[in-house]
């Protein structure tokens, strides 16, 4: 069955970089595109990026360019999202989501936490 | 661009839940709907404006009219408790959500 598992939690200084990972399983990786998704406490979905698993090409949503990089590395049907220079705005839930065959996004990563404090 | 939903729905159980979603893109884009629960992640419940995935009760089902979607829910029940979400595809985006409805059961 498909899964994407996400890497746990993390507690951040603000300027820091983090990496959350998102390992896929249960399908053929470069099958899908990879989309994140951001969800701040409190507030709605919002969505990040896109990254073509098999060309490597990356679509950024307007807000979401020059501080985030999403990657892949297929050896291990892993989507990558780094998010550099962290300020406290960025605490949030970060989640991965696979694009299906009609542009929905059919699975969903578990979520990682990301909490920016001094 | 925008998708706009009522910030909530209030609804007995048994009745029907209905939320809508408008944007001027979706007469030309499929709509998805996704259910999240607190602490948990998104799941979709509705893909290509009506098609409910596998695993998904029959309760719910999409329908798309003009420049708006609509999410039913028949026969709530008070797992359907949640925050609902519609998405679709936008030229500049790409994709978007809509700001997500809050269904009460009471």
């Amino acid at each position: 069955q498909v899964q994407l598992v996400q890497s746990g939690s993390e507690l951040k200084k603000p300027g820091a970089s983090v990496k959350v990972s998102c390992k896929a399983s249960g399908y053929t990786f470069t099958s899908n595109a990879m989309n994140w998704v951001r969800q701040a406490p409190g507030q709605g979905l919002e969505w990040m990026g896109w990254i073509n698993t098999k060309a490597g090409d990356t679509v950024y949503a307007q807000g979401f360019t020059g501080q985030f990089v999403i990657s892949v590395d297929t050896s291990v049907n892993t989507a990558f999202l780094q998010i550099y220079s962290l300020k406290t705005e960025d605490t949030a839930v970060y989640y991965c989501a696979r694009e299906g065959l009609f542009e929905e996004f059919d699975y969903w990563g578990q979520g990682t936490l990301v909490t920016v404090s001094s | 661009y925008e998708l706009t939903q009522p910030p909530s729905v209030s609804v007995s159980p048994g009745q029907t839940a209905t939320i809508t979603c408008s944007g001027e893109a979706l007469p030309k884009q499929y709509a998805s709907w996704y259910q999240q629960k607190p602490g948990q992640a998104p799941v979709l419940v509705i893909y290509k404006d009506t098609e409910r995935p596998s695993g998904i009760p029959e309760r719910f089902s999409g329908s798309s009219s003009g420049t708006t979607v609509t999410l039913t829910i028949s026969g709530v029940q008070a797992v359907d408790e949640a925050d609902y979400y519609c998405q679709t595809r936008d030229s500049s985006a790409p994709w978007v959500f809509g700001g997500g409805t809050k269904v009460t059961v009471l």
